[in-house]
C-alpha cells in the first residue's frame, strides 16, 4: 500500500506485504535526509538516511528513495511486521545548517496481522 | 549505540511551578536539542546548543530557558509552568558539523495542572 506523508494519514497494511511511506519534503535546498519511527509514548528511532547524491540506499528491510526533481521521498518496508507499527516520518536538513532540521507530520502504519 | 536519557518519563506539575528536564547523551556529541511534540503541529525546536555554555533560540523559545554546563548534559528549564506547556518533551544530541543524524531520548511526558 502507498500513502502520502502531510497529514499524519494512516497506512493499513497486512503482514508480509511490502509498505510504502511517502514524503514531500519542502525545501530544494536540503541535501540531507532521514526517516524516523515513532512507537507509541516513545522517542523516535532513526531507521535510515541518504544524501542528496544518492537517489537509493537501502537497509535490512528499508529502502529509501530520493527524487529531487519532484522533492520526494519514500521509504519502503519489505514484508511488514506486527512490530513495524508506528509513525514514521521524514526529516530534511542541509549540510550547512545542523540547527534547521524540518520534520514532516508523518504517517501512521497499521500492520493487520 | 547512540544513549540520549531524559531522566524523567512522566511529570505532574502545578501551573507557575519551576521544572526541569534533564538530559543526558552518551557519544560526546556537541550539539544537543530541546523539542517538543504535540498532535498536529509536529516536532518543534525550543533550544539547541553547539556547545558548552552556548545556546541558540530555536521556534518556540518563550516560556522556556536552557542550561549546558558539561558537554554530555542539556537542561530544560520551564520557569513558570503554564497549562499551554503540557506536551511531550525531546531531547536530542547530533555531531558537530551539519548534514548529521539527530539521535532522540525516549520523551519527558509533562502535564502541568
Amino acid at each position: 500500500g502507498e500513502s502520502v506523508g502531510l497529514h499524519l494519514p494512516t497506512l493499513s497494511v497486512q503482514e508480509g506485504d511490502n509498505s510504502i511511506i511517502n514524503c514531500a519534503y519542502s525545501n530544494s535546498a536540503s541535501d540531507y535526509f532521514i526517516w524516523y519511527k515513532q512507537e507509541s509514548g516513545k522517542g523516535p528511532q532513526f531507521i535510515i538516511d541518504i544524501r542528496s547524491n544518492m537517489d537509493k540506499r537501502q537497509g535490512q528491510r528499508v529502502t529509501v528513495l530520493l527524487n529531487k526533481t519532484v522533492k520526494h521521498l519514500s521509504l519502503q518496508i519489505a514484508a511488514t511486521q506486527p512490530g513495524d507499527s508506528a509513525v514514521y516520518f521524514c526529516a530534511e536538513n542541509m549540510e550547512t545548517s545542523y540547527d534547521k532540521v524540518i520534520f514532516g507530520p508523518g504517517t501512521s502504519l497499521s500492520v493487520i496481522p | 549505540d547512540v544513549k540520549v536519557t531524559q531522566s524523567s518519563r512522566y511529570l505532574v506539575k502545578r501551573t507557575g511551578e519551576k521544572v526541569f528536564l534533564e538530559c543526558v547523551q552518551d557519544m560526546d556529541h556537541e550539539n544537543m536539542f530541546w523539542y517538543r511534540q504535540d498532535p498536529g503541529l509536529g516536532l518543534r525546536l525550543i533550544y539547541f546548543s553547539y556547545d558548552v555554555k552556548m545556546k541558540e533560540k530555536g521556534d518556540i523559545p518563550e516560556g522556556y530557558s536552557v542550561s549546558r554546563e558539561k558537554k554530555e548534559r542539556f537542561s530544560l528549564i520551564l520557569e513558570s509552568a503554564s497549562t499551554n506547556q503540557t506536551s511531550m518533551y525531546l531531547c536530542a544530541s547530533s555531531l558537530g558539523y551539519a548534514g548529521n543524524t539527530i539521535y532522540f531520548g525516549e520523551g519527558s511526558w509533562l502535564t502541568v495542572v
